[in-house]
């Protein structure tokens, strides 16, 4: 069973553009989610979190939006950069442990 | 250190070999946990640590599959008689434990079992 998806394994974008990556989640009972970014040959690096008492949170270019009742989640990315080029994991955790998602492979083109 | 360091960064063992992988979690940082990555997915949680004690190892695939940190620092993952379905990314991740916190990862351990 699949709590956490993320139905789109890759995506492209035009450097400048916004990328918007999708999660979607069964589980009512999350109250937090995370989103990761990894790249090649490296562990997963944190870089935004929402807690489920908000339905936005910025961080300079990311901002997180969150909508409780269709269950769905999404990373904004604006303006791309190449350097934004990885794979992102939106996570929950359960209790302690982390339910992630199968990630999208972003790739922002020059 | 700064981070989470694993070792090694990979791993070939033949079929039926015993492998140790090694998680040095950021110093002071009371939860260590294991994920183990296969090609395509997202990481699945295998074990928790709570400082020395293993409160959760409800992920751990078989009994071949071992976690221990002794002193509460330092953890060692085992996996016996190594498969091919072994083949993974092993990835640790350490945090300062309760609820929400922020979990590091390590750059992981790329195990291949040929």
């Amino acid at each position: 069973d699949q709590q956490v998806k993320q139905n789109s394994p890759s995506l492209s974008v035009q450097e400048g553009r916004i990328s918007i990556l999708n999660c979607d989640y069964t589980n009512s009972m999350f109250d937090y989610f995370l989103w990761y970014k990894k790249y090649p040959a490296e562990g997963p690096t944190f870089l935004i979190s929402i807690s489920s008492i908000k339905d936005k949170n910025e961080d300079g270019r990311f901002t997180v939006f969150l909508n409780k009742s269709a269950k769905h989640l999404s990373l904004h990315i604006v303006p791309s950069q190449p350097g934004d080029s990885a794979v992102y994991f939106c996570a929950a955790p359960r209790t302690y442990k982390y339910i992630f998602g199968t990630g999208t492979r972003l790739k922002v083109l020059a | 250190g700064a981070g989470v360091s694993q070792s090694p960064r990979y791993k070939v063992a033949k079929r039926g070999q015993d492998v140790a992988l090694r998680c040095d979690p950021i110093s002071g940082h009371v939860s260590l946990f294991w994920y183990q990555q296969a090609l395509g997915q997202g990481p699945e949680f295998l074990t928790y640590f709570q400082n020395e004690a293993q409160l959760d190892k409800s992920g751990l695939p078989s009994d071949r599959f071992f976690a221990e940190r002794p002193e509460g620092s330092v953890s060692t993952l085992k996996i016996q008689r190594t498969q091919q379905e072994d083949s993974a990314v092993y990835l640790c991740a350490s945090s300062r434990g309760g609820i929400n916190t922020e979990a590091f990862f390590g750059q992981g351990t790329r195990l291949t079992v040929v």
